[in-house]
């Protein structure tokens, strides 16, 4: 089973980019990355998804170097608003379906 | 609708009794997920739909936990007897892609979730 480990959490100041690194090192071939943020009291939300490279969108980057081993999520210029859990996803299949494994998350505290 | 429903919002139960949480997806979506989420961890994966068929349902803690799909829309999850430990917060969440292909998960729509409390 491809697991991720991520920092439990991380502190910043409202200007400051935040860099969060996830590691995977039993990625499959076929698997991709994928990000999410959560609020507290909402479900989370699709951020980000990448294979290899780099892959940017209008809310952040997903630098994933060429072993996959491993994936950063750089969010330029956070804001308070941008305090919330962030979680780092490995696509795993499962014979007959698809399980995504979520891990316990970085919870990201974003400071005046 | 313009996302994914969940009702109800808050549930509180005494422990024995049954609860039947709904969810609505996002019209169309092929894929529905159901996770269970603890307070201060992540959501762990209970069930898996393709339409109407349940292809994954190895999440699931107990034959106390039931999920059906059975229109391929509207999904329902149930939890009969319910016990202390079951209380969390149960998401739903609903994708177009079928995921049992490439291994790309498809972005996950998920609903407010549904907050049960057992006594």
């Amino acid at each position: 089973l491809a697991k991720t480990t991520q920092p439990i959490s991380m502190d910043s100041y409202e200007g400051q980019e935040v860099n969060i690194t996830c590691s995977h090192n039993n990625i499959a071939t076929n698997d991709y990355i994928t990000w999410y943020q959560q609020f507290p009291s909402q479900g989370p939300r699709f951020i980000i998804q990448g294979y290899k490279t780099k892959v940017t969108n209008e809310v952040a980057s997903l630098f994933i170097p060429a072993d996959r081993k491993s994936s950063t999520l750089s969010l330029p210029r956070v804001s308070l608003s941008d305090t919330a859990v962030y979680y780092c996803l490995v696509g795993e299949r499962n014979t007959g379906g698809f399980k995504t494994i979520f891990g316990a998350g970085t919870r990201l505290f974003v400071k005046a | 609708g313009a996302g994914v429903s969940q009702s109800p919002r808050y549930k509180v139960a005494k422990r024995g009794q049954d609860v039947a949480l709904r969810c609505d997806p996002i019209s169309g979506h092929v894929s529905l997920f159901w996770y269970q989420q603890a307070l201060g961890q992540g959501p762990e994966f209970l069930t898996y739909f393709q339409n109407e068929a349940q292809l994954d349902k190895s999440g699931l803690p107990s034959d106390r936990f039931f999920a059906e799909r059975p229109e391929g829309s509207v999904s329902t999850l149930k939890i009969q007897r319910t016990q202390q430990e079951d209380s969390a917060v149960y998401l739903c969440a609903s994708s177009l892609a079928r995921t049992s292909g490439r291994g790309n998960t498809g972005e996950l729509f998920f609903g407010e979730g549904s907050r049960l409390t057992v006594l």
